[in-house]
């Protein structure tokens, strides 16, 4: 059972708009903590997709966005494409565990 | 090209050791805050341990503590994972992971990733 909450899965269309929730708890998420995303493609080490909430690295597409509101926060896909298909992980930090927590990732499926 | 490679992994038996290095390259190594992170087979990401960038801040995940020890040489620019009485349980792809800070202030993000190394606990 993650401390973080995420849907098992989501799909969508080519073309269409998902997004992925990921809950917390008033430890975590709803302390205060930022939220950060990563994209796990299958068979590769995860990689930062989401930093501080909001955040998109360099190279990262403006289709990805990332809010957070209370103890909760969400990734927004739009204009899906074939190569978005890969298992996405909401991270942040539990201030009574002490220590990183994840969600327990959610694997997007592009029908 | 920054850049983590992972080494060390393989298979062990219940109860026996295993250290796991990490060296880094392409970045200025002890500018940042350094961590371990498992991820079972078929299985979601599990944070296991972190180290502040001069080894004076350490934290451990509940499921690892007194069982693993966490360091680093800055000289060496490596990471390193020392893994103890090893379960069953501890089967996994273990990547080190930067820190975007210094220290382990619990705000920042992982990137970036080694690609890991497979440790696969059984008799």
């Amino acid at each position: 059972q993650s401390v973080l909450t995420q849907p098992p899965s989501v799909s969508g269309a080519p073309g269409q708009r998902v997004t992925i929730s990921c809950t917390g708890s008033s430890s975590n998420i709803g302390a205060g903590y930022d939220v950060h995303w990563y994209q796990q493609l299958p068979g590769t080490a995860p990689k930062l997709l989401i930093y501080g909430n909001i955040n998109r690295p360099s190279g990262v597409p403006d289709r990805f966005s990332g809010s957070k509101s209370g103890t909760s926060a969400s990734l927004a896909i739009t204009g899906l494409q074939a190569e978005d298909e890969a298992d996405y992980y909401c991270q942040s930090y539990d201030s009574s565990l002490s220590g990183w927590v994840f969600g327990g990732g959610t694997k997007l499926t592009v029908l | 090209e920054v850049q983590l490679v992972e080494s060390g992994g393989g298979l062990v038996q219940p109860g026996r050791s295993l250290r796991l290095s990490c060296a880094a390259s392409g970045f200025t190594f002890n500018d940042y805050a350094m961590h371990w992170v498992r991820q079972a087979p078929g299985k979601g990401l599990e944070w296991v341990s972190g180290i502040s960038w001069n080894s004076d801040s350490i934290d451990y995940a509940d499921s690892v503590k007194g069982r693993f020890t966490i360091s680093r040489d800055n000289a060496k620019n490596s990471l390193y994972l020392q893994m103890n009485s090893l379960r069953g349980e501890d089967t996994a792809l273990y990547y080190c992971a930067a820190d975007e800070d210094t220290a382990l202030t619990g705000v920042s993000w992982f990137d970036p990733w080694g690609q890991g190394t497979l440790v696969t606990v059984s008799s």
